[in-house]
């Protein structure tokens, strides 16, 4: 299996510009989770879905955030307008109900918002 | 609300050294944890995965233990190396009202000298 993929790897944008973040699940995994890590946070949750379904948004920071999954195999998360505080690595994982839930995790995306 | 903390915040031990880390949470009811790997510039690597039910589980030279009863797990690396260099972090998941959430630690920085 070739894990989570995630794209790009780098984007580097200007304030006010839209981003969107991807991600491939690993396959069969049916959660799906976003996080944010920067130095001062560290890792925050940002929202998770179950079978394609939005579960927990709460982690999302304001409406310039959103995110989907119309499948199974792929997710996106948008940014819009981007800020400069948006500035972080953002990281997708997945992982199975039928397996304890162990969390998989992409190699993020280094977002730098200028 | 579940909060995890992680002691010491950076470790550096000789080559050969056995030693441990530890987290802490303050929800007791919880699904599992889980123990991650993270090389600079890196995703995470997952380690170990302890379920609720069980007191440890171990990986080559890696032991991961778990008491809930006292909000505590400690990684356990025997006979340290410098490829054991990395941060090391902790994630509890569930806990009352936190359903699927995964909370993180912030982290302990390993430095292995050869």
């Amino acid at each position: 299996d070739a894990g989570v993929i995630q794209s790009p790897r780098h984007e580097v944008t200007e304030m006010g510009q839209e981003v969107t973040l991807r991600c491939k699940p690993i396959s069969g995994h049916d959660y799906l989770f976003w996080y944010r890590q920067t130095m001062m946070r560290g890792l925050e949750l940002l929202i998770y879905f179950n079978n394609n379904v939005p579960i927990d948004d709460s982690g999302m920071p304001e409406d310039r955030f959103s995110a989907k999954m119309p499948n199974a195999s792929f997710s996106t998360l948008k940014i819009q307008p981007s800020e400069p505080r948006d500035s972080a690595v953002y990281f997708c994982a997945s992982s199975s109900g039928t397996s304890y839930n162990e969390q998989f995790f992409g190699p993020g995306t280094r977002l730098t918002v200028l | 609300k579940q909060e995890v903390t992680q002691i010491p915040a950076a470790l550096s031990v000789p080559e050969g050294e056995n030693l441990v880390l530890n987290c802490s949470f303050t929800d007791s009811a919880i699904y599992n944890l889980q123990w991650f790997r993270q090389d600079p510039g890196k995703g995470l690597t997952s380690l170990l995965l302890i379920q609720s039910s069980q007191r440890e589980q171990t990986s080559g030279r890696l032991n991961a233990s778990l008491d809930k009863s006292s909000g505590r797990s400690t990684l356990y690396i025997a006979a340290s190396q410098p490829g054991d260099s990395a941060t090391y972090l902790c994630a509890a998941r569930g806990g009352r009202g936190y359903g699927q959430n995964f909370v993180f630690g912030p982290g302990t920085r390993l430095s292995v000298l050869p």
